[in-house]
C-alpha cells in the first residue's frame, strides 16, 4: 500500500475482552515496529519483526500482551484480558530494511489505534 | 541503559525567529542512527531529519538542521525562520541498541505570530 495502515483507527472494549490489533505495512518493507504511546508522551517500544522472526519483545508489559506477524508482511497486537491502563494510541512503523543496514533507513507510522478500556 | 532524553517540555519561538531542542542519549552502540520526529495536533509522526553517527557532517533539511557531538552523545534540532506550521510536539529518537528505536519523552514547541 501506499503507507502503513492500522485498523482499527479506534477501539472501545470493556475490561477484561480481548483486542486485536492490525498493522498492514509497506509493501516489501522489511521491519515492522510496534509502539504504545500515552497522550503527551513519547513512542514507548514494544517489540519488532523482520520479515516473520520476532526479533526483541523487551517492551511487552506482561504477558498478556503478544505479537505476530506470520507471512512477514501484516501484524497483529493481541492484548488479552484488557485492563484500563493500557488504554493508549498503539502505533506501527515500518522500514524498508532493518536500521543498520541501509543508508536511507528510516521508519514510516501509521495512524495509530486508539484504544480506551472502559 | 539505551535512553533518550529531551529536557525541554516545552518551547516557545517569535514567527521568523531561530530556536533550538535539545536531546542528549546514551548507548553503547559505536554505530547508530539519530532521528527528530514531529507529531502535530493530527498526532501523525513526520521524520524531519536523520543522522547517522559514522558521519562527522551535520544534516540539514531545509529550515532543519542538527548539532551532532558523538563524544557528548549530544543531538539537538534547529529550526531557522520559524513558521506557525512548525508548532508541534518534537521527538528525538535513536536506533540506540541493534535495531530497537527509541524515542525521549518529547518537547512541545509554540510558534508566536
Amino acid at each position: 500500500g501506499a503507507g502503513v495502515s492500522q485498523s482499527p483507527r479506534y477501539k472501545v472494549t470493556k475490561r477484561g475482552q480481548d483486542v486485536a490489533l492490525r498493522c498492514d505495512p509497506i509493501s516489501g518493507h522489511v521491519s515492522l515496529y510496534w509502539y504504545r504511546q500515552a497522550l503527551g508522551q513519547g513512542p514507548e517500544f514494544l517489540t519488532y519483526f523482520n520479515y516473520e522472526a520476532q526479533q526483541d519483545k523487551s517492551g511487552l508489559p506482561n504477558d498478556r500482551f503478544s505479537a505476530e506477524r506470520p507471512e512477514g508482511s501484516i501484524s497483529t497486537l493481541t492484548i488479552q484480558r484488557t485492563e484500563q491502563r493500557d488504554s493508549a494510541m498503539y502505533r506501527c512503523a515500518s522500514s524498508l530494511s532493518p536500521f543498520g543496514t541501509g543508508r536511507n533507513t528510516e521508519a514510516f507510522f501509521g495512524q495509530g489505534t486508539r484504544l480506551t478500556v472502559v | 541503559a539505551q535512553t533518550v532524553t529531551q529536557s525541554q517540555p516545552e518551547m516557545s519561538v517569535q514567527e521568523a525567529e531561530t530556536v533550538t531542542l535539545s536531546c542528549t542519549y546514551d548507548t553503547s552502540e559505536s554505530d547508530y542512527y539519530l532521528f527528530w520526529y514531529k507529531q502535530p495536533p493530527s498526532r501523525q509522526m513526520i521524520l524531519v531529519i536523520r543522522q547517522e553517527a559514522y558521519k562527522q557532517q551535520n544534516a540539514t533539511e531545509n529550515r532543519f538542521s542538527v548539532n551532532f557531538q558523538k563524544a557528548a552523545k549530544s543531538f539537538s534540532l534547529k529550526i531557522s525562520d520559524s513558521q506557525l506550521g512548525d508548532a508541534a510536539m518534537y521527538f528525538c529518537a535513536g536506533t540506540l541498541y541493534g535495531n530497537k528505536l527509541v524515542f525521549g519523552a518529547g518537547t512541545i514547541l509554540r510558534v508566536k505570530s
